[in-house]
């Protein structure tokens, strides 16, 4: 079964670091593109970072840029994303997700892990 | 930054069909892709490149994009339909773009 499964998240002060973690199966990780998607409570989708197959290649949203670091190990099938100086904004449900090519629909979800950033 | 606008609610009867609307300066000139999220659930891919279905979409989902607009179209609207949809598309500025969403409510 193809299958992403998010872990890392929980609740933060402000200015705090936290990283996420998100574990692919039943596909090919490795030929991915993959990115980091978030929601914050009541609002629409936002993409926050994604990553080309071989990590040589990775691009922000302008609000992220600075403070997150999304990585890859393809040894372990997982994806990373290391935030630090984390704000009240931040606040989301953070999904991981897969897709063949850079710009291509996102194909594969995870079912997101929550990052809740307060004092 | 490149903005997507989608009217916020559509609302339509059982069996009937529903248009969403995703505007953007020169969409036509983009890829676009649409996703379904029902509550409590992640997104799910409905459209990718403007009109393609993954497979297990059902056919009564369709896309076309055309100027400064995109539309997803569900045909036969039925209960499950009901949802939130958003259109997206990858920027010239190196990013992904998500639509506002809309609500989909089947009366």
């Amino acid at each position: 079964e193809v299958q992403l499964v998010e872990s890392g998240g929980g609740l933060v002060q402000p200015g705090g670091s936290l990283r996420l973690s998100c574990a692919a199966s039943g596909f090919t990780f490795s030929s991915y593109w993959m990115s980091w998607v978030r929601q914050a409570p009541g609002k629409g989708l936002e993409w926050v970072a994604n990553i080309k197959q071989d990590g040589s290649e990775k691009y922000y949203v302008d609000s992220v840029k600075g403070r997150f670091t999304i990585s890859r190990d393809n040894a372990k099938n997982s994806l990373y994303l290391q935030m630090n100086s984390l704000r009240a904004e931040d606040t989301a449900v953070y999904y991981c997700a897969s897709s063949q090519g850079l710009g291509d629909g996102m194909d594969v979800w995870g079912q997101g892990t929550t990052v809740t950033v307060s004092s | 930054s490149y903005v997507l606008t989608q009217p916020p609610s559509v609302s339509v009867a059982p069996g009937k069909t529903a248009r969403i609307t995703c505007g953007g300066n020169n969409i036509g000139s983009k890829s676009v892709h649409w996703y379904q999220q029902k509550p409590g659930q992640a997104p799910v891919l409905v459209i990718y490149y403007d009109s393609d279905r993954p497979s297990g979409i059902p056919e009564r989902f369709s896309g076309s994009n055309s100027g400064n607009t995109a539309t997803l179209t569900i045909s036969r609207v039925e209960a499950g339909d009901e949802a939130d949809y958003y259109c997206q598309v990858w920027d010239s500025s190196s990013s992904y773009v998500f639509g506002t969403g809309t609500k989909v409510t089947v009366l």
